[in-house]
């Protein structure tokens, strides 16, 4: 079945840690993104990507980083720089004239 | 992408049709009115979009002002699954660009 698959589904991590979050979809899709959101808010753009090596900055871009090798995956990595970064994390997929496609999303705790 | 002004909570009767309004006043020529839900925890998912004409599909009915400057979204017959944070967008289809979330409206359906 095709689809947008995020893992892990929950994820803690130390203080001063850096952690990457996985997302890959088989849908052929072209543009990619990743939101951020918090209890009881909306979704927050951090990145996203409309082809292969290239991505641009969302609204919260600071404290996190992306890359784009491949089509199908894109990798969010929330780094130590990120001083709040308790959070949902949604990865989704569109191709071109369709709508989006999200994952199931990730929850990330800093312990 | 034009904004999206939405009520941030609105309550409806199981079995009664819910009436779900949106502003979005600056909205283009190219751009189409887009409805997600997303519902506790979950990653949104696609209900209906349309550029002028009313839609409907097994989910929804959408009812675009004549203007374009506002839309509703219908849900005939709300039960209780579909108890939902609602979600209006307006973005171009043709294209990708930063696909931006508001707030939404929390939709309570109570028995």
């Amino acid at each position: 079945d095709g689809g947008i698959t995020q893992s892990p589904k929950y994820l803690f991590r130390k203080e001063g840690q850096n952690v990457t979050l996985s997302c890959e979809q088989n849908l052929n899709h072209d543009a990619m993104y990743w939101y951020r959101q918090d209890p009881g808010q909306g979704l927050r753009l951090i990145y996203y990507s409309q082809i292969v090596n290239d991505f641009q900055k969302g609204d919260i871009a600071e404290g996190y980083s992306v890359s784009r090798e491949k089509k199908e995956s894109f990798p969010l990595t929330v780094t130590s720089a990120q001083k709040n970064p308790t959070a949902f994390y949604l990865c989704a997929s569109i191709r071109r004239n369709t709508e989006a496609f999200f994952g199931q999303g990730t929850r990330l705790t800093v312990v | 992408d034009a904004k999206t002004t939405q009520p941030p909570s609105m309550d409806c009767a199981e079995g009664r049709a819910a009436n779900l309004p949106c502003n979005h006043s600056t909205i283009s020529g190219n751009e189409y009115v887009y409805w997600y839900r997303q519902i506790h925890s979950q990653g949104p998912q696609y209900i209906i979009h349309g550029l002028k004409n009313n839609e409907t599909n097994e989910m929804a009915s959408l009812i675009i002002t004549e203007d374009r400057k506002s839309s509703t979204l219908i849900l005939p017959h709300a039960t209780l699954r579909d108890t939902a944070v609602y979600y209006c967008i307006v973005r171009v289809t043709d294209s990708w660009g930063k696909f931006q979330f508001g707030a939404g409206t929390q939709v309570v359906v109570t028995p």
